[in-house]
């Protein structure tokens, strides 16, 4: 397995422009996580799925942001319109449990509002 | 919510010396620790973890230590080597409304002196 593939790898926009982040989580995990980091803010969890479906989005920072799963191999976070403060590095995570197994996670992307 | 602290954000230590790293947690419930270690510009990976059922865990030059008492784990590198400079986080499963999910440190980046 390829592991965690996220695309792009880079991105930047301009500000007000809608943005979509894509992640394939690895084979036969149950569970995806996106994560925002930032110097300011560190690993910040927005949201996880569980089997597609969405579990915990209290992390998503406003309604400009969402995230969608449609089928176990793909996902998908979105924001529309973006901001300069967006800027940061968004990974995506999966694992086979939430419990006591390892988190694996992609490469991320560096998003870059102007 | 689960709140994990790490301390320090910053340590630089001379070749060969130690380095400790450590994190306090909030939730008692929480049951399972993992650390994960960051280059730069490369994705968080996992370089150890630690379950609520034992007190201490040991890889070849890295160690974590828990007391669930106090409710802290700390990460324990020994003989440090320049390739050990990255950031490192710390993290906790913790539960929430929502269910269980993972809650970070702030980081600490460790900077091994040649």
């Amino acid at each position: 397995d390829a592991g965690v593939i996220q695309s792009p790898r880079h991105e930047v926009t301009e500000m007000g422009q809608e943005v979509t982040l894509r992640c394939k989580p690895i084979s036969g995990h149950d569970y995806l996580f996106w994560y925002r980091q930032t110097m300011m803010r560190g690993l910040e969890l927005l949201i996880y799925f569980n089997n597609n479906v969405p579990i915990d989005d209290s992390g998503m920072p406003e309604d400009r942001f969402s995230a969608k799963m449609p089928n176990a191999s793909f996902s998908t976070l979105k924001i529309q319109p973006s901001e300069p403060r967006d800027s940061a590095v968004y990974f995506c995570a999966s694992s086979w449990d939430i419990a006591n197994t390892e988190a694996f996670f992609g490469q991320g992307t560096r998003l870059t509002v102007v | 919510g689960e709140n994990v602290e790490q301390h320090p954000s910053t340590l630089s230590v001379q070749e060969g010396d130690s380095a400790v790293i450590k994190c306090t947690y909030s939730d008692s419930a929480s049951n399972y620790f993992p650390w994960y270690k960051q280059e730069l510009g490369k994705r968080p990976q996992l370089i150890i973890d630690i379950r609520s059922n034992v007190g201490e865990k040991k890889d070849q030059r890295i160690a974590v230590t828990l007391n669930k008492t106090a409710k802290h784990f700390s990460l324990h590198i020994t003989e440090t080597q320049p390739e050990d400079s990255a950031v490192y986080f710390c993290a906790s499963l913790g539960q929430d409304n929502y269910g269980q999910n993972f809650v970070f440190g702030p980081g600490t980046r460790l900077s091994v002196l040649p």
